[in-house]
């Protein structure tokens, strides 16, 4: 079954210290990863893509890795801030079928001052 | 700000009643996307659009429906709410041939609380 697993669900971290979000899928076959960021009460925004060939890519403190053999991803924030509080949602991308896109449940981050 | 126009921002209504949501997709998007989110709940895929086609349904009640109109614009109907209906209502849409690149752009939803 086609399915897209967040850990943490939710997660407090004082402000300035790195954290790490995770996400396994079993979705086949598989195209892409990509991590959106969700404000509460705002739509998603696409933070970064991880494609096949992909290992790790860096979009300003935010830093994404792919382990396509494992099927593992990884978010990891470096010296947050509060405006990183958001849910964080990991969404695999299918090759076939009509509907390709596979929502994890998201982790909720809460930075503290 | 997206580019993805939503309205109504925020809706309250009663239960058995019917009510439209709207969507305005990006300048040149074809696709059109409509998800649910009830409260502390991930985002719950219901129905794509493509060119005014649908072209793929998730979970989405059969007292809800939804359109494409030849400008592209899209509206769910929902029907017979529920007290469980209260969600927000979020549009995305994407670019043509980007379907593989799981690139959505959302909209600010639609927040109906149902009473």
């Amino acid at each position: 079954k086609n399915q897209v697993e967040q850990s943490p669900q939710s997660l407090i971290i004082l402000e300035g210290k790195n954290c790490t979000l995770q996400c396994n899928y079993t979705v086949s076959p598989f195209s892409n990863l990509r991590w959106y960021k969700q404000d509460t009460g705002r739509g998603p925004v696409s933070l970064t893509i991880m494609t096949f060939s992909e290992n790790t890519k860096s979009n300003g403190r935010y830093t994404a890795t792919l382990d396509a053999d494992t099927k593992q991803s990884s978010l990891h924030i470096t010296a947050s801030q509060l405006s990183d509080s958001a849910s964080y949602i990991c969404v695999v991308i299918r090759m076939d079928s009509s509907y390709k896109l596979i929502f994890g449940s998201g982790t909720r981050l809460l930075v503290r001052p | 700000d997206s580019g993805v126009t939503q309205t109504p921002k925020h809706l309250i209504t009663a239960t058995g009643q019917r009510v439209t949501l709207r969507c305005s997709p990006r300048s040149g998007d074809l696709s059109v996307y409509w998800y649910q989110q009830s409260l502390d709940q991930g985002l719950q895929f219901l129905i794509h659009y493509y060119n005014g086609e649908e072209r793929a349904k998730g979970n989405i009640l059969e007292r809800f429906s939804a359109q494409q109109f030849p400008d592209l614009h899209s509206e769910l109907n929902l029907s017979s709410l529920e007290l469980g209906d209260s969600a927000l209502y979020f549009c995305a849409s994407s670019r043509p041939g980007q379907a593989n690149t799981g690139e959505l752009f959302f909209g600010e939803g639609s927040r109906l609380t149902v009473l």
